[in-house]
C-alpha cells in the first residue's frame, strides 16, 4: 500500500485537459517537502517529469505542470496527446520512513 | 537525463541473496527502487556519494535486515544485496541517481532495470 494516494486512472480525449491528484500527509508533503512527477511507459523505466513541484526537465513539453498546496499535489496535462499515455507517479520524502514514498501509480488512457 | 547501466542475475531460488549492480557518475545520492510486477514503485536504498557524509546509507524500513548497499567510487559503481529472498521479491529493479537543484532533490537518471524473479 502506497503512502501516497494517486487514482488509478484518468483518461480524456486528444486536446483536452487532465489532472492527476496526489494526496500524502502531514509525514510527507504536508510536512514541507518537494513533490516530483515521473513518467514511465510500460516496459520502460520511469522518467523525470516536473522536479520541485513545479519545475520541468529540458525537453519536458510545457503541457506538463505540476502544483502543491498542503498535503496534496496535482500534475497536469493540457493537450493530451496520443503520445502521453503512460503512468505517472508522483514522489516526495517522508519523515516516517526517512526517505523516500512513490504514489499509487496513475494510468493516463488517451480515448 | 542518461540511461544507467546495471546488471546482476535475474533467476533466484528461495533464501538465496540477490546481487545488483549499477555504474552512475556524479549526483549526490544513489538509490535502489523497484517494481513488483503489475505494481507501483517501491524505494529500496541510498548511499551518499560524495560529501561529508560520503558512504553512508539508509532503507526502507520494510527491508532493513536484509538490504545492504555498498559502492565503489573509484569504478563509479554501487551494488544491492538482498538476502534471504521470497517470491514477494520478484520485482524488476532499478538503479537511480538523485540529483539536487534549487533546494530540491529528485531521481533524474534511472538504469534500464533487471527483472529478478525469485522462484524454486
Amino acid at each position: 500500500q502506497s503512502v501516497l494516494t494517486q487514482p488509478p486512472s484518468v483518461s480524456g480525449a486528444p486536446g483536452q485537459r487532465v489532472t492527476i491528484s496526489c494526496t500524502g500527509s502531514s509525514s510527507n508533503i504536508g510536512a514541507g517537502y518537494d513533490v516530483n512527477w515521473y513518467q514511465q511507459v510500460p516496459g520502460t523505466a520511469p522518467k523525470l517529469l516536473i522536479y520541485g513541484n513545479n519545475n520541468r526537465p529540458s525537453g519536458v513539453p510545457d503541457r506538463f505542470s505540476g502544483s502543491k498546496s498542503g498535503t496534496s499535489a496535482s500534475l497536469a496535462i493540457t493537450g493530451l496527446q496520443a503520445e502521453d499515455e503512460a503512468d505517472y507517479y508522483c514522489q516526495s520524502d517522508d519523515n516516517n520512513l526517512s526517505g523516500y514514498v512513490f504514489g499509487s501509480g496513475t494510468k493516463v488512457t488517451v480515448l | 537525463q542518461v540511461q544507467l547501466q546495471q546488471w546482476g542475475a535475474g533467476l533466484l531460488k528461495p533464501s538465496e541473496t540477490l546481487s545488483l549492480t549499477c555504474v552512475v557518475y556524479g549526483g549526490y545520492y544513489w538509490n535502489w527502487i523497484r517494481q513488483p510486477p503489475g505494481k507501483g514503485l517501491e524505494w529500496i536504498g541510498e548511499i551518499n556519494h560524495g560529501g561529508s557524509h560520503s558512504g553512508s546509507t539508509k532503507y526502507n524500513p520494510s527491508l532493513k535486515s536484509r538490504v545492504t548497499i555498498s559502492a565503489d567510487t573509484s569504478k563509479s559503481q554501487f551494488s544491492l544485496k538482498l538476502s534471504f529472498v521470497t517470491a514477494a521479491d520478484t520485482a524488476v529493479y532499478y538503479c537511480a541517481r538523485v540529483d539536487c537543484s534549487g533546494g530540491t532533490c529528485y531521481f533524474d537518471n534511472w538504469g534500464q532495470g533487471t527483472l529478478v524473479t525469485v522462484s524454486s
